[in-house]
C-alpha cells in the first residue's frame, strides 16, 4: 500500500512569506504527526493529530500551524517565514494508538532565503 | 522534560565486526522507536519495543528495551557496507495518548570495508 506521501518535495521561499505543506497518510491511519529536522536541534516535534483533533504540540511559535481534514489528510502552514525556519519537515503517519509503528513520509525540504 | 541520549554519535566501524548504540532517556516510557535514515532521505523504521526486556531482531540488528534502566542498545552484529546510515533511537512520551515522539541526536555510522 502507498506510504505517507508529502507534497511539495522542495521549496523555496523567501523571508516573511508563508508556506503550506501538505500530507496525505498512510490509508487507514487517524494520526498524523509533523516533525522539523535541522543539522543544529535534530528532530523536533511540532504537532500531532487524531481524527481533525490537535492532540499535541511542541514548542513552538504560533507562526506554525496546521490542521487536519475529515479523510486524515493534513497541512501545516508556516507564517512570516525566518531563515532559521529552514529545514527538513517530515510527517508521520500511525494508526492512532500508543506502541503502533509510526511511519514517516520522505520530507518537504524548505530553504529559506 | 523527557530527554533522550544516545551515545556515540559517531561510529567508524570494520565490516564484520560487532558494535552497540546506546540510548538513554530521562522519564518512564515504555515504548522506543529506532530508526534508520539514509542521507536525503526520510526515516525508515526498525523497531517498536513496547515493554521491559523485549528484545527484536531483524538481520543483522538487535534491539533491546530496559524499562528500568530507562535504556535500550541497538546491537549491530557482522557489520556490512550497507548498514551505513544514521540510526535515530525515539521515546514516545506519555501524554494522554498522543505519540509524540522525543529523538536522540542519531549515531551516525560508517562501516568501512
Amino acid at each position: 500500500k502507498a506510504g505517507v506521501t508529502q507534497t511539495p518535495r522542495y521549496l523555496i521561499k523567501t523571508r516573511g512569506q508563508q508556506v503550506t505543506l501538505s500530507c496525505s497518510p498512510i490509508s487507514g491511519h487517524r494520526s498524523v504527526s509533523w516533525y522539523q529536522q535541522t543539522p543544529g536541534q535534530g528532530l523536533q516535534f511540532l504537532f500531532e493529530y487524531f481524527s481533525e483533533t490537535q492532540r499535541n504540540k511542541g514548542n513552538f511559535p504560533g507562526r506554525f500551524s496546521g490542521r487536519q481534514f475529515s479523510n486524515s489528510r493534513s497541512e501545516m502552514n508556516v507564517s512570516t517565514l525566518e531563515l532559521g525556519d529552514s529545514a527538513l519537515y517530515l510527517c508521520a503517519s500511525s494508526q492512532g494508538s500508543s506502541g503502533n509503528t509510526i511511519y514517516f513520509g520522505e520530507g518537504s525540504w524548505l530553504t529559506v532565503v | 522534560e523527557l530527554k533522550v541520549e544516545q551515545n556515540p554519535l559517531f561510529l567508524s566501524m570494520q565490516e564484520g565486526k560487532n558494535y552497540t548504540i546506546y540510548c538513554n532517556y530521562s522519564t518512564t516510557s515504555d515504548r522506543l522507536y529506532w530508526y534508520r535514515q539514509d542521507p536525503g532521505k526520510s526515516l525508515e523504521s526498525l523497531f517498536v519495543l513496547l515493554s521491559n526486556g523485549a528484545v527484536k531482531q531483524e538481520g543483522r540488528l538487535m534491539a533491546s528495551l530496559d524499562t528500568k534502566a530507562r535504556l535500550s542498545t541497538l546491537h549491530i552484529t557482522a557489520a556490512v557496507h550497507d548498514l551505513s546510515a544514521t540510526y535515530f533511537c525515539a521515546v514516545e512520551e506519555d501524554q494522554g495518548g498522543s505519540e509524540k515522539l522525543v529523538f536522540g541526536k542519531g549515531t551516525k555510522l560508517t562501516v568501512n570495508p
